[in-house]
């Protein structure tokens, strides 16, 4: 079945450096990639994704980038806050008519200041 | 407009008891999904609906049954719980495929155990 690898599981970084998480899929006819962040104890939330008729995409300091070929995605964070500690999921939707969402298993980001 | 609405947010149950969890939304969304968290584990499909009427198991569908009411409401149900479903459980919803918006939006979260 679709399957969705994410990497690391956890990162830690100092506040001001830049973090990357990596995930790869398996249904080569996946077309849209979203990314989630997901702060303790509270519903995880949308903060940037993109679709596969484009290759990067930023919003200030997050950005995605999307290699179909190597069916790998990542998600790029640079200036680091604190805030921005969290755990960040990966997920890509199937292919075929259903909007059928399967996530990364994760990655707890920790921001030291 | 409340999103996607679910209840209880606390359960604890006994051993083989049953229980129903309920979601709803109001944003006219066409799929729902019942996902499970596990510490390390990110977020694992249970069961999702495509459309109202449809239902499709997801990765972890053992010990669980859905039901989807109509277009709103995408509830999940244990027969008879067992301590390996002690989890936190999300309902979710996205708009129809045809859109150019295909945002997920997540309920606030069940934390379920069972002893």
């Amino acid at each position: 079945g679709e399957n969705v690898e994410q990497h690391p599981s956890t990162l830690s970084v100092q506040e001001g450096d830049s973090a990357v998480i990596k995930c790869t899929y398996s249904d080569s006819a996946s077309n849209y990639f979203p990314w989630y962040k997901q702060e303790l104890g509270k519903r995880p939330q949308l903060i940037i994704d993109i679709r596969s008729n484009v290759g990067e995409k930023k919003d200030q300091r997050i950005a995605v980038t999307l290699n179909k070929t190597a069916k790998h995605f990542s998600l790029h964070i640079t200036e680091t806050q604190p805030e921005d500690s969290a755990v960040y999921f990966c997920a890509a939707i199937s292919s075929g008519g259903y909007n059928k969402l399967i996530f990364g298993a994760g990655t707890r980001l920790a921001v030291h200041p | 407009n409340a999103g996607v609405t679910q209840t209880p947010k606390f359960q604890v149950l006994k051993t083989g008891q049953s229980m129903t969890l309920q979601c709803a939304q109001d944003m006219n969304h066409n799929s729902m999904y019942w996902y499970r968290q596990d510490p390390g584990m990110g977020l694992r499909l249970i069961y999702y609906s495509a459309s109202e009427g449809t239902t499709d198991k997801g990765e972890v569908p053992n010990g669980y049954n859905v039901s989807r009411l109509n277009k709103r409401e995408f509830s999940l149900r244990l027969e008879s719980a067992a301590p390996s479903q002690t989890s936190v459980y999300f309902c979710a919803s996205t708009p129809p495929r045809t859109g150019t918006n295909t945002e997920a939006f997540f309920g606030q979260g069940t934390r379920l155990t069972v002893v």
